[in-house]
């Protein structure tokens, strides 16, 4: 069972450059997000979706871009890469029913520097 | 917004010692959860704890959901080299646009 599967696993980056971090998941979970972690600071929430077709802004959307054109996918764009986007990316997902249960599964990460 | 606190940063202890952390909220949450990152790793969900009150083991780990809501406590028992990482306690409230969130982090070293 591959679970979240992201790709790459590392990038390196110019000022400027864009790039699409690749998000999937097999579990046919409805919500799925995007977070960032930088040392020392937790997880901050980039962007999430509640299914497909519906993405919303979460604490730190700057820079940013996704869209959710199928329940498995989840892609997240960087337009125009700065040195303030070096972190370690990952991907989520869970089966959210709005009542309990929720289990969030992530991915193993893309550790992405932009120099 | 809501925050929650994970002290402290970093704990050190020795090889077969018990260990406790805990995670507080300045909000009430509906549902726990604890994670483990091993480096270079993504978070592994550990527990996850849905009512208040709730005491929940996973072999040597055992988690509570803290009656008033508003923390979560994490124990590991009989400490090995192999629980060395960075374990998170996240939370979530009820409602429709109810998100996740996440502590910064406890790293745990063990000492052989």
């Amino acid at each position: 069972n591959a679970g979240v599967t992201q790709t790459p696993k590392f990038r390196i980056l110019k000022i400027g450059q864009s790039m699409t971090l690749q998000c999937t998941q097999d579990m046919n979970h409805n919500y799925m997000y995007w977070y960032r972690q930088d040392p020392g600071m937790g997880l901050k929430l980039i962007y999430y979706s509640v299914g497909a077709g519906i993405t919303d802004k979460g604490e730190v959307p700057n820079g940013y871009n996704v869209s959710r054109s199928t329940t498995e996918d989840f892609p997240l764009r960087l337009e125009l890469a700065a040195p303030s986007q070096t972190s370690v990316y990952f991907c989520a997902s869970s089966y959210w029913s709005g009542t309990g249960d929720e289990k969030l599964f992530f991915g193993s990460g893309t550790q992405l520097s932009v120099l | 917004g809501q925050q929650l606190n994970q002290s402290p940063q970093s704990m050190f202890i020795q090889e077969g010692e018990d260990v406790s952390m805990n995670c507080t909220s300045s909000s009430i949450f509906n549902t726990w959860l604890w994670y483990k990152q091993d480096p270079g790793e993504g978070p592994v969900l550990l527990i996850a704890l849905y009512k208040a009150g709730e005491l929940t083991s996973n072999g040597r780990l055992t988690a509570q959901f803290g009656i008033t809501r508003k923390d979560s406590f994490l124990n590991i028992s009989a400490s090995i080299p192999s629980d060395v990482g960075i374990y998170f306690c996240a939370g979530r409230n009820t409602g429709a646009n109810s998100k996740l969130t996440f502590g910064k982090g406890i790293t745990l070293s063990v000492r052989p």
